[in-house]
């Protein structure tokens, strides 16, 4: 079965630092997809950056960034310079397979201070 | 604007009543998903739908009920056999059921037992 584990509950940064987020998964799909959703208070998740599982380059979404171990099932994401509409609860998500259905992590709750 | 639309934003249960929660998406995607969120977990999937007048369980589906009679709309009845029905619901769309294709969500239903 797959899974999705995120270690940090909550996380902390200054205004215009950056913050390493952690996820590790485990899958035995051949072929898959990880994600990292984002979610504020206002509760609607909000895909912040994706990565296919074939594809060594890790991806890039203007000041979002991935660090993908494919052989050590890590998911990391980084934010720089963050701001503080960063603030939000982050998921890690995986899935694979014929169909796409989505396995998220328990989250991580990310606080910025100015 | 295209995106999918969830009402109520609250809902309230009685005890022995079955309730539904509307989804209806105008982004012409043929694959639909219903999650439950608990505090402190990620979300869980209840039902998902790849095609009109076809769904299948997903890995929470006691208790819950769909229909997907016509591609805009995936209701989600929650049935009196749920004992435990109060969760933050979100719906989901992606343009077909591949695994590679994005999900992209609405802004959720409260439910709450009265």
């Amino acid at each position: 079965a797959q899974t999705v584990t995120q270690s940090q509950p909550e996380m902390s940064v200054q205004e215009a630092e950056t913050v390493t987020l952690s996820c590790t998964y485990d899958t035995s799909e051949s072929d898959y997809y990880l994600f990292w959703y984002k979610q504020p208070p206002s509760r609607q998740m909000i895909l912040v950056i994706r990565q296919e599982a074939y594809k060594q380059q890790n991806a890039t979404e203007n000041r979002f960034s991935v660090n993908f171990q494919k052989a050590a099932k890590s998911f990391s994401l980084k934010i720089s310079d963050s701001q503080l509409g960063d603030a939000a609860m982050y998921f890690c998500a995986s899935n694979g397979g014929a169909t796409n259905k989505l396995i998220f992590g328990t989250g991580t709750l990310l606080a910025v201070q100015p | 604007d295209g995106g999918i639309t969830q009402s109520p934003k609250y809902l309230f249960r009685k005890e022995g009543q079955n309730v539904t929660l509307s989804c209806e998406q105008n982004l012409n995607h043929d694959a639909m998903y219903w999650y439950r969120q608990d505090p402190g977990q990620g979300l869980r999937l209840i039902y998902y739908s790849q095609i009109v007048n076809d769904f299948q369980k997903g890995d929470i589906a006691e208790g819950y009920s769909v229909s997907r009679e016509k591609k805009e709309s995936f209701p989600l009845t929650v049935t009196s056999a749920q004992k435990n029905p109060t969760a933050f619901y979100l719906c989901a769309s992606s343009t077909h059921g591949g695994f590679n294709q994005p999900q992209h969500f609405g802004d959720g239903t409260r439910l709450s037992i009265l």
